[in-house]
Protein backbone atom coordinates (compact mmCIF):
# COMPACT_ATOMS: atom_id res chain seq x y z
CA UNK A 1 0.00 0.00 0.00
CA UNK A 2 1.08 3.76 -1.37
CA UNK A 3 2.24 6.16 1.55
CA UNK A 4 2.57 9.37 1.23
CA UNK A 5 5.11 11.57 4.06
CA UNK A 6 5.95 14.98 3.99
CA UNK A 7 8.34 16.57 6.11
CA UNK A 8 8.65 19.25 7.49
CA UNK A 9 4.53 19.58 8.74
CA UNK A 10 5.21 23.38 9.14
CA UNK A 11 7.90 25.71 8.48
CA UNK A 12 8.00 29.52 8.88
CA UNK A 13 10.41 31.85 6.97
CA UNK A 14 11.02 35.44 6.38
CA UNK A 15 9.94 36.81 3.09
CA UNK A 16 12.46 36.44 0.18
CA UNK A 17 13.78 33.26 1.35
CA UNK A 18 14.69 29.98 -0.86
CA UNK A 19 12.48 27.29 0.54
CA UNK A 20 12.66 23.36 -0.10
CA UNK A 21 9.64 21.27 0.60
CA UNK A 22 9.78 17.33 0.41
CA UNK A 23 7.58 14.47 -0.15
CA UNK A 24 8.23 10.80 0.00
CA UNK A 25 6.95 7.66 -1.11
CA UNK A 26 7.36 4.36 -0.03
CA UNK A 27 6.26 2.36 -3.94
CA UNK A 28 8.04 3.85 -7.03
CA UNK A 29 6.12 2.42 -9.11
CA UNK A 30 3.74 5.88 -9.70
CA UNK A 31 2.24 6.75 -12.72
CA UNK A 32 2.64 10.57 -12.06
CA UNK A 33 3.08 12.79 -9.05
CA UNK A 34 1.13 16.03 -8.43
CA UNK A 35 1.93 19.01 -5.92
CA UNK A 36 -1.12 20.99 -5.21
CA UNK A 37 -1.42 24.30 -2.93
CA UNK A 38 -4.37 24.31 -0.60
CA UNK A 39 -5.73 27.82 1.67
CA UNK A 40 -7.46 27.84 5.08
CA UNK A 41 -10.98 26.67 4.26
CA UNK A 42 -10.59 25.93 0.46
CA UNK A 43 -10.36 23.38 -2.09
CA UNK A 44 -6.85 22.36 -3.26
CA UNK A 45 -5.42 24.04 -6.63
CA UNK A 46 -2.98 22.10 -8.57
CA UNK A 47 1.06 23.99 -9.02
CA UNK A 48 2.43 21.36 -10.76
CA UNK A 49 2.33 17.67 -12.34
CA UNK A 50 5.44 15.23 -13.01
CA UNK A 51 4.75 11.94 -14.89
CA UNK A 52 6.69 8.80 -13.87
CA UNK A 53 8.95 9.86 -17.04
CA UNK A 54 10.27 13.07 -16.06
CA UNK A 55 12.65 14.97 -13.91
CA UNK A 56 11.41 17.83 -12.91
CA UNK A 57 8.54 20.71 -14.13
CA UNK A 58 8.82 24.58 -13.76
CA UNK A 59 6.41 27.03 -12.93
CA UNK A 60 7.29 30.69 -12.12
CA UNK A 61 8.66 30.67 -9.19
CA UNK A 62 8.34 27.11 -8.57
CA UNK A 63 10.42 23.50 -9.61
CA UNK A 64 9.52 20.28 -8.75
CA UNK A 65 11.84 17.33 -9.09
CA UNK A 66 11.27 13.70 -8.94
CA UNK A 67 13.49 11.10 -8.02
CA UNK A 68 11.18 7.80 -8.42
CA UNK A 69 13.93 5.11 -7.68
CA UNK A 70 14.72 6.93 -4.40
CA UNK A 71 10.51 7.25 -4.09
CA UNK A 72 11.36 11.40 -3.27
CA UNK A 73 10.34 14.58 -4.98
CA UNK A 74 10.68 17.85 -3.97
CA UNK A 75 9.12 21.31 -4.22
CA UNK A 76 11.54 24.41 -4.99
CA UNK A 77 10.18 27.63 -4.27
CA UNK A 78 11.96 30.97 -4.80
CA UNK A 79 12.20 34.16 -3.65
CA UNK A 80 9.13 33.16 -1.02
CA UNK A 81 6.31 35.84 -0.59
CA UNK A 82 3.65 36.18 2.38
CA UNK A 83 0.97 35.18 -0.51
CA UNK A 84 2.87 31.62 -0.48
CA UNK A 85 1.54 31.20 2.94
CA UNK A 86 -0.67 27.72 2.30
CA UNK A 87 -0.24 24.11 2.91
CA UNK A 88 1.73 22.31 0.02
CA UNK A 89 0.50 18.39 -0.44
CA UNK A 90 2.08 16.12 -3.07
CA UNK A 91 -0.12 13.50 -4.00
CA UNK A 92 1.20 10.29 -6.01
CA UNK A 93 -0.66 7.87 -8.98
CA UNK A 94 0.29 4.71 -8.83
CA UNK A 95 0.45 2.66 -12.18
CA UNK A 96 -2.76 0.78 -11.04
CA UNK A 97 -5.94 2.19 -10.23
CA UNK A 98 -7.25 5.76 -10.58
CA UNK A 99 -7.06 6.41 -6.73
CA UNK A 100 -4.45 9.26 -5.73
CA UNK A 101 -2.69 9.23 -2.47
CA UNK A 102 -2.03 12.39 -0.79
CA UNK A 103 0.53 13.30 2.48
CA UNK A 104 -0.15 14.90 5.21
CA UNK A 105 0.83 18.19 3.70
CA UNK A 106 3.75 20.68 5.13
CA UNK A 107 2.09 24.40 6.47
CA UNK A 108 4.22 27.50 5.20
CA UNK A 109 4.21 30.81 6.65
CA UNK A 110 6.05 33.16 5.39
CA UNK A 111 6.74 36.56 7.50
CA UNK A 112 6.73 40.12 6.15
CA UNK B 1 -19.10 25.51 -15.78
CA UNK B 2 -15.64 26.96 -15.37
CA UNK B 3 -14.68 24.78 -12.13
CA UNK B 4 -16.05 22.03 -9.93
CA UNK B 5 -18.71 23.30 -7.68
CA UNK B 6 -19.79 21.65 -4.28
CA UNK B 7 -23.18 22.48 -2.35
CA UNK B 8 -23.81 23.17 0.10
CA UNK B 9 -19.74 24.18 1.79
CA UNK B 10 -21.15 23.86 4.80
CA UNK B 11 -23.26 21.46 6.69
CA UNK B 12 -24.34 20.94 10.02
CA UNK B 13 -26.49 17.39 11.19
CA UNK B 14 -27.53 15.96 14.33
CA UNK B 15 -26.32 12.63 15.21
CA UNK B 16 -28.41 10.20 13.11
CA UNK B 17 -29.51 12.08 10.82
CA UNK B 18 -29.20 11.69 6.55
CA UNK B 19 -26.78 14.08 4.61
CA UNK B 20 -26.12 14.60 0.45
CA UNK B 21 -23.15 16.51 -0.74
CA UNK B 22 -23.80 17.28 -4.66
CA UNK B 23 -20.81 17.79 -6.56
CA UNK B 24 -20.97 19.49 -10.40
CA UNK B 25 -17.45 18.71 -11.78
CA UNK B 26 -15.83 20.75 -15.01
CA UNK B 27 -18.43 19.90 -18.07
CA UNK B 28 -16.81 16.77 -20.47
CA UNK B 29 -14.43 15.44 -17.36
CA UNK B 30 -14.92 11.93 -17.60
CA UNK B 31 -13.51 10.81 -14.04
CA UNK B 32 -14.47 11.79 -11.08
CA UNK B 33 -13.20 11.53 -7.15
CA UNK B 34 -14.62 11.97 -3.82
CA UNK B 35 -12.00 12.39 -1.09
CA UNK B 36 -12.76 12.87 2.78
CA UNK B 37 -10.05 15.05 4.56
CA UNK B 38 -10.07 15.81 8.06
CA UNK B 39 -8.61 19.00 10.37
CA UNK B 40 -4.78 19.19 9.43
CA UNK B 41 -4.74 16.16 7.04
CA UNK B 42 -4.40 15.44 3.60
CA UNK B 43 -7.21 14.12 1.46
CA UNK B 44 -8.36 10.08 2.18
CA UNK B 45 -9.96 8.55 -0.86
CA UNK B 46 -13.39 7.59 -0.80
CA UNK B 47 -14.58 6.60 -4.54
CA UNK B 48 -13.76 7.14 -8.22
CA UNK B 49 -16.30 7.43 -11.02
CA UNK B 50 -15.54 7.22 -15.16
CA UNK B 51 -18.83 8.66 -16.33
CA UNK B 52 -21.63 6.77 -14.58
CA UNK B 53 -19.56 4.00 -13.37
CA UNK B 54 -18.72 3.78 -9.90
CA UNK B 55 -14.95 1.80 -10.69
CA UNK B 56 -13.52 2.01 -7.35
CA UNK B 57 -15.01 2.12 -3.53
CA UNK B 58 -12.85 0.57 -1.35
CA UNK B 59 -12.14 3.96 0.74
CA UNK B 60 -15.79 4.66 1.31
CA UNK B 61 -15.23 3.87 5.14
CA UNK B 62 -18.54 2.05 5.95
CA UNK B 63 -22.15 0.79 4.28
CA UNK B 64 -23.43 4.12 5.55
CA UNK B 65 -21.80 5.89 2.60
CA UNK B 66 -23.00 5.63 -0.80
CA UNK B 67 -21.88 7.89 -4.05
CA UNK B 68 -23.65 7.69 -7.46
CA UNK B 69 -23.23 9.55 -10.61
CA UNK B 70 -26.24 8.73 -12.72
CA UNK B 71 -26.02 10.51 -15.66
CA UNK B 72 -22.23 11.03 -15.62
CA UNK B 73 -22.01 14.31 -15.00
CA UNK B 74 -23.28 15.71 -11.26
CA UNK B 75 -22.09 13.12 -8.44
CA UNK B 76 -24.05 12.89 -4.78
CA UNK B 77 -22.43 11.42 -1.99
CA UNK B 78 -24.77 10.81 0.60
CA UNK B 79 -24.20 9.61 4.00
CA UNK B 80 -26.82 7.96 6.00
CA UNK B 81 -26.88 7.95 10.28
CA UNK B 82 -24.11 10.26 10.19
CA UNK B 83 -21.82 9.68 13.45
CA UNK B 84 -19.08 12.46 14.98
CA UNK B 85 -16.47 10.48 13.27
CA UNK B 86 -18.16 11.80 10.04
CA UNK B 87 -17.17 15.15 10.62
CA UNK B 88 -15.05 16.46 8.06
CA UNK B 89 -14.50 18.23 4.54
CA UNK B 90 -15.67 16.60 1.85
CA UNK B 91 -13.60 17.07 -1.68
CA UNK B 92 -15.05 16.32 -5.08
CA UNK B 93 -12.07 16.57 -7.65
CA UNK B 94 -12.83 15.99 -11.81
CA UNK B 95 -10.38 15.49 -14.19
CA UNK B 96 -9.96 14.61 -18.11
CA UNK B 97 -9.37 11.07 -19.19
CA UNK B 98 -6.84 10.58 -22.05
CA UNK B 99 -7.26 7.69 -24.44
CA UNK B 100 -7.74 4.03 -23.28
CA UNK B 101 -9.44 5.43 -19.87
CA UNK B 102 -5.85 6.43 -17.83
CA UNK B 103 -5.83 9.49 -16.40
CA UNK B 104 -3.39 11.48 -17.57
CA UNK B 105 -4.13 14.96 -16.69
CA UNK B 106 -4.40 17.20 -13.46
CA UNK B 107 -6.74 16.54 -10.48
CA UNK B 108 -9.67 19.50 -10.44
CA UNK B 109 -10.67 19.94 -6.98
CA UNK B 110 -13.75 22.22 -5.59
CA UNK B 111 -14.36 23.92 -2.30
CA UNK B 112 -15.11 21.19 -0.58
CA UNK B 113 -18.46 20.55 1.67
CA UNK B 114 -17.50 20.52 5.24
CA UNK B 115 -19.87 18.58 7.59
CA UNK B 116 -20.24 18.86 10.82
CA UNK B 117 -21.76 16.27 12.92
CA UNK B 118 -23.34 17.16 16.65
Amino acid sequence: KQEVTQIPAALSVPEGENLVLNCSFTDSAIYNLQWFRQDPGKGLTSLLLIQSSQREQTSGRLNASLDKSSGRSTLYIAASQPGDSATYLCAVKGNYGQNFVFGPGTRLSVLP
Amino acid sequence: GAGVSQSPRYKVAKRGQDVALRCDPISGHVSLFWYQQALGQGPEFLTYFQNEAQLDKSGLPSDRFFAERPEGSVSTLKIQRTQQEDSAVYLCASSPTGLAGVITGELFFGEGSRLTVL
